[in-house]
């Protein structure tokens, strides 16, 4: 299958500044990719929609203020938590749209666990 | 929108099956997927059904049903690892850019 990474995996910051994840898609191009969080033993939510080129959709209650995202090229989407708080303090996972013929699904990144002090 | 129902937990036993039932409603439809996610990980890619029937893919099967908005994930030979939260979700069609609408997970626990 596809694969996306992330990075960074893991990162702990102070409450007030920001964070920048990436998220790679290794060896296919993705127009489209999304932005989850999770928090401990919930289901995955869906923060945005990010289109290469295009500004992205923000699903009702994320602030894009906040959570800034950019899709710079076909194969790079990042997401900037600003002004970070411990409440933000989650697992953020990214997923990239890979299209091929029949198939049509979205692989996940491995995840990147921020912890705000 | 979309409501997805599944099982919260289930329980088996190692070589056992396991089938995970998942029921939607939506206002649209072009896909229904299933992914495994174990604690503290990302979810994995296991099945993709867009038609009708069965898919297999080795100790994995999935099935779907559109007209009774209904799908399952068939577990064979059951192994410990397969200890993990199983997401059903379910793709919208339209403007939406295929984003994903997913259950809440089934937690499958594997005894010996």
């Amino acid at each position: 299958g596809a694969v996306v990474s992330q990075h960074p995996s893991w990162v702990i910051c102070k409450s007030g500044t920001s964070v920048k994840i990436e998220c790679r898609s290794l060896d296919f191009q993705a127009t489209t990719m999304f932005w989850y969080r999770q928090f401990p033993k919930q289901s995955l939510m869906l923060m945005a929609t990010s289109n290469e080129g295009s500004k992205a959709t923000y699903e009702q209650g994320v602030e894009k203020d906040k959570f800034l995202i950019n899709h710079a090229s076909l194969t790079l989407s990042t997401l900037t938590v600003t002004s970070a708080h411990p409440e933000d303090s989650s697992f953020y996972i990214c997923s990239a749209r890979w299209a091929s013929g029949s198939t049509d699904t979205q692989y996940f990144g491995p995840g990147t666990r921020l912890t705000v002090l | 929108g979309q409501n997805i129902d599944q099982p919260t937990e289930m329980t088996a036993t190692e070589g056992a099956i396991v089938q995970i039932n998942c029921t939607y409603q939506t206002s649209g439809f072009n896909g229904l997927f299933w992914y495994q996610q174990h604690a503290g990980e990302a979810p994995t890619f296991l099945s993709y059904n867009v038609l009708d029937g069965l898919e297999e893919k080795g100790r994995f099967s999935s099935f779907l049903s559109r007209s009774k908005g209904y799908s399952y994930l068939l577990l064979k030979e059951l192994q410990m690892k397969d200890s993990a939260s199983y997401l059903c979700a379910v793709r919208d069609h339209g403007g939406s850019w295929g984003k994903l609408q997913f259950g809440a997970g089934t937690q499958v626990v594997v005894t010996p």
